[in-house]
């Protein structure tokens, strides 16, 4: 079955310390793939997508994402968090096999961040 | 600004009745989505739509329903047939995939 795993429910983060979090997927094709977060009662914001090409892609507030086909895996990184990235993330996946994409979220990761 | 706007932000809902949440976008999209999420399950699809007056059921779609008479806009009416309405519920619009998804801000809704 095609599914997005995020397995890091909850991740708790010093303030000025690197974050990582991990995203896998199942899929036969080559997915789009996207990082949204979201904070306490709000919409999800776009942190960054990849479609094809270079498989660090850059995104917003200091995010970047490494695509690893050979581990069907898109995982997020900060250098340095600050305690505004204190949030919910979640990774997404479109399979590019159907043209109209429905976006199949993972469960979320939610990040603490502590002084 | 384009964008999607979501009304109302919070919803009461009494058992039994029939409730309508407004997803509206400016950004001139052919694809809508509503959105279930709860705690800890992530967002889960409930209806999409490609174009005006065509729609698709998601993955949770028994107790919902959906029009799409216009571009702009994309209903959600939850009906009494949904046993567990209560939840956090998002719309979001996007041209083809490569376009990316755009969300509103959501709305929350509560059975009392």
């Amino acid at each position: 079955a095609q599914s997005v795993t995020q397995p890091d429910i909850h991740i708790t983060v010093s303030e000025g310390a690197s974050l990582e979090l991990r995203c896998n997927y199942s899929y036969g094709a080559t997915p789009y793939l996207f990082w949204y977060v979201q904070s306490p009662g709000q919409g999800l914001q776009l942190l960054l997508k990849y479609f094809s090409g270079d498989t660090l892609v850059q995104g917003i507030k200091g995010f970047e994402a490494e695509f690893k086909r050979s581990q069907s895996s898109f995982n997020l990184r900060k250098p340095s968090v600050h305690w505004s990235d204190a949030a919910e993330y979640f990774c997404a996946v479109v399979v590019t096999t159907d043209s109209w994409g429905k976006l199949q979220f993972g469960a979320g990761t939610q990040v603490v961040v502590t002084p | 600004d384009g964008g999607i706007t979501q009304s109302p932000k919070y919803l009461f809902r009494k058992e039994g009745q029939n409730v309508t949440l407004s997803c509206e976008q400016n950004l001139n999209h052919d694809a809508m989505y509503w959105y279930r999420q709860d705690p800890g399950q992530g967002l889960r699809l409930i209806y999409y739509s490609q174009i005006v007056n065509d729609f698709q059921k998601g993955d949770i779609a028994e107790g919902y329903s959906v029009s799409r008479e216009k571009k702009e806009s994309f209903p959600l009416t939850v009906t009494s047939a949904q046993k567990n309405p209560t939840a956090f519920y998002l719309c979001a619009s996007s041209s083809p995939p490569s376009g990316g998804y755009t969300f509103g801000s959501g709305t929350r809704l509560t059975v009392v």
